[in-house]
């Protein structure tokens, strides 16, 4: 199947420093998703990117969909300690929300106050 | 609320022993899906289903059932668990139709198989 390399695998910050993290694919998506999940939770979705060259922010969040449709990046700017969670990048190539969302193996972050 | 939902929430079993863990949600999502998750491996599909009696397997298939009899419902089925599935399970679902990719996560359930 698809795979999608996400890096970095963990990231040490201390608050208030920027964070970026990407996801790359040798695969074209049509929809690029990018999740968090804090401990002893499920996957909570962040924000959904449907074209390529997309810029979208939610809060403190942007994410890009690449031209190239390969690839996506996640920033957060001014990172606080409740950012703290695994942060997984999705794929999916279909139309539908049959076609198979292909996860990245997550970007550990900690946030030191 | 919103929500889907799984039960139960962390099981110990032993090989051999079926079991079933049950997924809900209360959203009328036409979409269902089974993850687990591994160290390592981020997420991988199980099972998929797009709407009542139509399921599909994922990435990762072997071992497990599912059956979609009602819309809200999607229980995963292990007819005879090894230790190899010892994992965290997710279930997922969408609206299912192009306007909405966002597939919504359950809380997880943790499976110890000895």
């Amino acid at each position: 199947g698809q795979q999608l390399n996400q890096s970095p695998q963990s990231m040490f910050i201390q608050e208030g420093e920027d964070v970026s993290m990407n996801c790359t694919s040798s695969s074209i998506f049509n929809t690029w998703l990018w999740y968090k999940q804090d401990p002893g939770e499920g996957p909570v979705l962040l924000i959904a990117l449907y074209k390529a060259g997309e810029l979208t922010s939610n809060g403190r969040l942007t994410a890009q969909f690449g031209i190239t449709r390969k690839d996506s990046f996640l920033n957060i700017s001014a990172s606080i300690p409740s950012d703290v969670g695994i942060y997984f990048c999705a794929g999916q190539i279909g139309e539908t929300s049959g076609s198979r969302l292909t996860f990245g193996e997550g970007t550990q972050l900690t946030v030191n106050p | 609320e919103a929500q889907v939902t799984q039960n139960p929430r962390y099981l110990i079993t032993v090989t051999g022993k079926k079991l079933t863990v049950t997924c809900s949600q209360n959203m009328n999502h036409e979409y269902m899906s089974w993850y687990r998750q591994d160290p390592g491996l981020g997420l991988r599909q199980i099972y998929y289903s797009m709407n009542v009696e139509v399921t599909d397997k994922g990435d990762v298939p072997e071992g497990y059932k599912v059956s979609r009899k009602e819309k809200r419902n999607f229980p995963l089925i292990l007819e005879s668990p090894s230790p190899n599935q010892t994992s965290l399970y997710f279930c997922a679902s969408s609206i299912g139709r192009r306007i909405s990719y966002e597939q919504y996560f359950g809380p997880g359930t943790r499976l110890t198989v000895t």
